[in-house]
């Protein structure tokens, strides 16, 4: 596709319900990112992917967020045992490369998430 | 490590008129980008306009410049002739290499109504 895609758009849990979130990014970007943005907040840096490696994870918030890109391109953000804290947008986002500041980030729609 | 202060949390224009949106950051980079991010209802973050830390010139992009004060760490963003299309909330940002991830990091945010 011509952007980033992410699905669900919506999706409401009941605490304690593993969610997993999908995100399609454009095709050969190198970069993928996961934020998380709370209501009324600026997205806040959740992990990044060089491809399918992993390389900075230091904004999950707890060891219930797992992310993963086993093949370089579509990316999964799980959250296992979701708590009421997890309710915010997750916005993936991707870039052609990360050697360049001003290589352009492409965010997709993101992805509601209620926990009831 | 970078963080990025937005003072204004709302701020309302009358169509046609001018609007200037305040950031200030700090960062220990020597090497940054500056931007400012739309996000209309929609959720995608769109990008309005950047700015390289070693360029001494404004940047500007048809309606939109912005007013970059490096020594006081200022980075405003004025909208001239203002649309009704600009209303959305806009986001500052910076970004630098940290570690293995050039991520953005992200104000919280000012709320921009166009009326007319």
């Amino acid at each position: 596709g011509a952007g980033v895609s992410q699905s669900p758009r919506y999706k409401v849990a009941k605490r304690g319900q593993d969610v997993a979130l999908r995100c399609d990014p454009i095709s050969g970007h190198v970069s993928l990112f996961w934020y998380q943005q709370a209501l009324g907040q600026g997205p806040e840096f959740l992990t990044y992917f060089q491809n399918e490696a992993q390389l900075d994870k230091s904004g999950l918030p707890s060891d219930r967020f797992f992310a993963e890109r086993p093949e370089g391109s579509v990316s999964t953000l799980k959250i296992q045992r979701t708590q009421q804290e997890d309710s915010a947008v997750y916005l993936c986002a991707s870039s052609p490369t990360n050697r360049d500041l001003d290589s352009p980030l492409h965010f997709g729609n993101g992805t509601r998430l209620t926990v009831t | 490590a970078q963080t990025v202060t937005q003072s204004q949390p709302e701020m309302s224009v009358q169509e046609a008129e001018t609007v200037t949106l305040s950031c200030t950051y700090d960062t220990s980079e020597s090497n940054y980008y500056l931007f400012w991010y739309k996000q209309p209802p929609s959720r995608q973050m769109i990008l309005v306009i950047r700015q390289e830390a070693y360029k001494q010139q404004n940047a500007t992009e048809n309606r939109f410049s912005v007013n970059f004060q490096k020594a006081a760490k200022s980075f405003s963003l004025k909208i001239s002739d203002s649309q009704l299309g600009d209303t959305a909330m806009y986001f500052c940002a910076s970004r630098g290499y940290t570690g293995t991830a050039s991520k953005l990091t992200f104000g919280t945010g000012t709320r921009l109504q166009v009326t007319l």
